[in-house]
């Protein structure tokens, strides 16, 4: 079974521009998360979605939106970039039914996006 | 809301020497708890995690962990080391029962290991 893939690998952005990020979760897998990685913060939980929706959010500004397709693919976007967004931005896909259904909470985690901003 | 903490930043290890990696966390409610590793340039690995049932969880690599209600611990423990072991570890806990999927990290904890 292919793991959660992630692209681009690796991206360099200006300042003030753009960026969208691209995540497949497992075949089957119905939920996806995001998480920013950076020396200083850590890892944080930016927002998962479930079905189509937005499920969970972190405490980030609204320049970073998600979004999630009918085929559970994912799609992470930041506008007016600054220097401080530059991280490791990785997805991660559970095998989850949402509340009604237990879930495995077993998240596997992509190889990430490498976020350069300068 | 709930926290994790890893106290040791950095952990030197000789090969073939025991390791524990320490974690304590914090909730109001019921929280599962788990431990990645990440290896260079690479993503995370769910090592083990503790939903219920014996507190002791085994999981992969050699790699083990006990859960301590009283002590809200969850260290992680290998009786022998390997080089390959080096990477950084990371403990996370999950609120339970909440249908959630939200992990919140500890800051992380790296392992060498000494030749």
């Amino acid at each position: 079974k292919a793991g959660v893939t992630q692209t681009p690998r690796y991206l360099i952005k200006t300042r003030g521009q753009q960026v969208t990020l691209s995540c497949s979760p497992i075949s089957g897998h119905r939920s996806v998360s995001w998480y920013q990685q950076t020396p200083g913060q850590g890892l944080q939980f930016l927002f998962e979605y479930f079905s189509e929706t937005q499920r969970n959010k972190g405490n980030f500004p609204g320049r970073f939106s998600g979004r999630q397709f009918s085929n559970s693919r994912s799609e992470m976007n930041v506008s007016t970039l600054e220097l401080g967004d530059s991280a490791l931005y990785l997805c991660a896909s559970s095998l989850t039914g949402g509340k009604l259904q237990r879930s495995s909470y077993e998240q596997y985690f992509g190889p990430g996006t490498r976020l350069t901003v300068t | 809301a709930q926290s994790v903490t890893q106290l040791d930043s950095q952990v030197p290890v000789f090969e073939e020497a025991p390791v524990e990696l320490r974690c304590n966390y914090s909730s109001s409610v019921s929280v599962y708890l788990f431990w990645y590793v990440q290896y260079p340039n690479q993503g995370l690995q769910l090592l083990l995690k503790y939903l219920s049932g014996s507190t002791l969880v085994k999981g992969i690599n050699g790699f083990e962990a006990e859960f301590n209600k009283s002590q809200t611990s969850f260290h992680l423990r290998k009786p022998s080391v390997h080089i390959s072991d080096t990477a950084e570890y990371f403990c996370a806990v999950v609120l339970a029962n909440f249908g959630n999927e939200k992990l919140t990290f500890g800051t992380g904890t790296r392992l060498t290991i000494i030749p």
